[in-house]
C-alpha cells in the first residue's frame, strides 16, 4: 500500500515565526503536492513538484515556498507565519503515466496547523 | 480553468439505504480523469472510485458505482446499502490528462453525508 506521511498531525506556532511542514512517501512517485483545506473552499493547491529540485505553484502559492530536495521528501515552508495562515495542509504523491493507479493522488493524514 | 461543483453541502442517509451525490464539472478537454474521494473524521482523503472520461462504462467498487453522463458533464456517486462508516466529507475531483499544471487535482467543495442508524 502506498504510504504517505506528514510530520506533524497539530502545530501551534506565533505569526511572524518560520513553519516547515515535511511529507514523506514510500512508493517512489515522481509527483508531489500541497493542498490547504479550508471549511467551504475544498481543497486548493499551493504548490506542486513533478521531480527532484522541480516545482510549480499551484493556485494560492502565495507566502509559501517548497522544496524537493530527494524524491521521497516534499516540504512546505511558511517563511513567516501569519494568521491567515490557520488551515489544515494536505500533502499528496502520485505515480506519473496512464493506467490502473497511476496519476491516483494519495494523500498523507494532513496538518492542523494554527497561527497565533 | 476546470470548475468541480458539488451542489449538495450535507446529506443523510438511513442505514441499509441507497444514497446518490452529485458532481458536476466544467470542461473543454475530451480526455481527463474523475474522482471521488471520502475523508471521515480522521480527516484522511481516501480514495473512493476514478474514471477515466475515454471509458463508456461507469467504474463500479464494491458498494460504490459512478454515474458517468459525460455529455451532461456529470459524475453522480452511488452508495448502496449504507453503513455507519460512510459517514464521511465526500469529494469529487477533476484531473486533466495533460502535462504541467494540469496535473493538479481540481475539488469541489465537498458534500457531508451522514449516516443515521
Amino acid at each position: 500500500d502506498v504510504k504517505v506521511t506528514q510530520s506533524s498531525r497539530y502545530l501551534v506556532k506565533r505569526t511572524g515565526e518560520k513553519v516547515f511542514l515535511e511529507c514523506v512517501q514510500d512508493m517512489d512517485h515522481e509527483n508531489m503536492f500541497w493542498y490547504r483545506q479550508d471549511p467551504g473552499l475544498g481543497l486548493r493547491l499551493i504548490y506542486f513538484s513533478y521531480d527532484v529540485k522541480m516545482k510549480e505553484k499551484g493556485d494560492i502559492p502565495e507566502g509559501y515556498s517548497v522544496s524537493r530536495e530527494k524524491k521521497e521528501r516534499f516540504s512546505l515552508i511558511l517563511e513567516s507565519a501569519s494568521t491567515n495562515q490557520t488551515s489544515m495542509y494536505l500533502c499528496a504523491s502520485s505515480l506519473w503515466g496512464r493506467g490502473e493507479r497511476k496519476e491516483t493522488q494519495y494523500f498523507g493524514p494532513g496538518t492542523r496547523l494554527l497561527v497565533l | 480553468a476546470q470548475t468541480v461543483t458539488q451542489s449538495q453541502p450535507e446529506m443523510s442517509v438511513q442505514e441499509a439505504e441507497t444514497v446518490t451525490l452529485s458532481c458536476t464539472y466544467d470542461t473543454s478537454e475530451s480526455d481527463y480523469y474523475l474522482f471521488w474521494y471520502k475523508q471521515p473524521p480522521s480527516r484522511q482523503m481516501i480514495l473512493v472510485i476514478r474514471q477515466e472520461a475515454y471509458k463508456q462504462q461507469n467504474a463500479t467498487e464494491n458498494r460504490f458505482s459512478v454515474n458517468f453522463q459525460k455529455a451532461a458533464k456529470s459524475f453522480s456517486l452511488k452508495i448502496s446499502d449504507s453503513q455507519l462508516g460512510d459517514a464521511a466529507m465526500y469529494f469529487c475531483a477533476y484531473r486533466s490528462t495533460f502535462s504541467g499544471s494540469a496535473r493538479q487535482l481540481t475539488f469541489g467543495s465537498g458534500t457531508q453525508l451522514t449516516v443515521l442508524p
